[in-house]
């Protein structure tokens, strides 16, 4: 079955360094995968979309990569802010039906 | 302006009962969705809605129902609560998948508690 693996554990980090949260799927050949951020008690807030054509992405201090060999998405954040603290979830989705299937969410603590 | 709103926000009710929740876009989006939030933080898709097709996740349970009467709303029903219903409901909303922007808009959730 297709299976999404983000890291559970929090991911620790010192403001100004670079945040690298992992996304690793099986059984799957995603179309696109897109990554959002989910802050408590909120929906979730589209960031990024990078196709299986695309090898990297960018959007101001986020970067996301693309590997369809490795089966693995990297989202990159540099010069953190403690406002970055939040859970970042990952979703690939197939060609057919263009509907995202979303990873579990690591969370990420930016400390000051 | 909030781009995407559901209500009510919390919804606690018995067993056994019938609930509604509505959504409500304004982006103009032509294709609409309801997704659960469990306890275990998985985002998973129950219907995804646009003039055209209604698509079921097979899994849902059918005392679950979409209703649409119009392209802006995509409401949920529930019949017969169950204990096991308990968690966030998002509605979402998107436009064409070939947008390079193509991304979901999220409301910001009901939280259903069935007592």
């Amino acid at each position: 079955s297709q299976k999404i693996e983000q890291n559970s554990e929090a991911l620790n980090i010192q403001e100004g360094k670079t945040a690298t949260l992992t996304c690793n799927y099986t059984n799957y050949s995603p179309a696109y995968l897109q990554w959002y951020r989910q802050d408590p008690g909120r929906g979730p807030v589209f960031l990024l979309l990078i196709r299986e054509n695309e090898k990297e992405k960018r959007k101001e201090r986020l970067k996301v990569t693309f590997d369809t060999t490795l089966k693995q998405s990297l989202f990159h954040i540099t010069a953190s802010q403690p406002a970055d603290s939040a859970t970042y979830l990952c979703a690939p989705a197939s060609g057919g039906s263009y509907i995202p299937t979303f990873g579990r969410g690591t969370s990420l603590i930016v400390h000051p | 302006d909030t781009a995407v709103s559901q209500t009510p926000k919390y919804l606690v009710t018995q067993m056994g009962n019938d609930k509604s929740i509505k959504c409500e876009q304004n982006l103009g989006h032509d294709t609409m969705y309801w997704y659960k939030q469990d306890s275990k933080k998985f985002l998973k898709i129950m219907f995804s809605y646009n003039n055209k097709e209604l698509i079921i996740n097979e899994t849902v349970p059918n005392r679950f129902s979409p209703k649409s009467p119009d392209k802006a709303h995509l409401n949920l029903h529930i019949n017969s609560l169950e204990l096991g219903d308990s968690a966030v409901y998002f509605c979402a909303s998107s436009q064409d998948p070939g947008r390079e922007d193509y991304g979901y808009t999220f409301g910001s959730g009901t939280r259903l508690t069935v007592v």
